[in-house]
């Protein structure tokens, strides 16, 4: 399938450390998004990269792609507490038009 | 937040109810979603509507049947459903159906008895 997998399924950090996501992924894609997702709410979109950038930047936040390895990493510097969320990737790809996303890393930064 | 609403934010329902969940989006969207998020799964796409048109069921069983009156509002009509559909569903609209951002509502916890 489609399916992307986070890794890892949890991590927990202090405040102030980095934290870094990663996403796989197993076909050609158009464009690979993150998502953010706090508990029991709605997920909030964060950034999406295009199949022919290799990394991009919003605030603490920097993506990485390689479309050669099928795979993304997610990277939030000096986190926060309030950081703590489940964080999805999801692709689509080039021969359909939904979104698939993955299972999620759940990120818990202590203060 | 993010333009989208849903009503109810919790519902718990026996097996012989009907009820139905609301959707409606602020932003102009073309597009809206149906998903279905559980405990240890990756979010299940169940229904898309393009332009008011129904354009993706994912097998999904009749006991769930959406409408969608126009542009702004997607309803997901439940009826004798079971304890495993207890799940947070959530709403999703983009500005066209080609895979682009995805802007979520808050969901909807749902509880079967």
């Amino acid at each position: 399938s489609q399916q992307g997998e986070e890794d890892p399924q949890a991590l927990s950090i202090q405040e102030g450390e980095n934290a870094t996501m990663n996403c796989s992924y197993k076909t050609s894609i158009n464009n690979l998004q993150w998502y953010r997702q706090n508990s029991g709410r709605g997920l909030v979109h964060l950034i999406l990269i295009r199949s022919n950038e290799r990394e991009k930047h919003s605030g603490r936040l920097r993506v990485t792609l390689d479309t050669s390895k099928k795979s993304s990493s997610l990277l939030i510097t000096a986190s926060r507490a309030a950081d703590t969320a489940s964080y999805f990737c999801a692709t689509d790809a080039w021969n359909t038009d939904k979104l698939i996303f993955g299972t999620g890393t759940r990120l818990q930064v202590f203060p | 937040e993010t333009g989208v609403t849903q009503t109810p934010r919790h519902l718990v329902m026996g097996m012989t109810n009907k009820k139905s969940l609301k959707c409606e989006q602020h932003l102009g969207h073309n597009a809206m979603y149906w998903y279905k998020q559980s405990a240890k799964k990756p979010l299940e796409l169940m229904f898309v509507y393009s332009l008011e048109e129904r354009v993706e069921n994912n097998s999904v069983p009749s006991r769930f049947s959406p409408e969608c009156p126009n542009s702004s509002h997607l309803f997901l009509h439940l009826h004798t459903l079971q304890p495993e559909d207890s799940a947070l569903y959530l709403c999703a609209s983009s500005q066209d159906r080609v895979g682009g951002t995805q802007y979520f509502g808050p969901g909807t916890r749902l509880l079967v008895l």
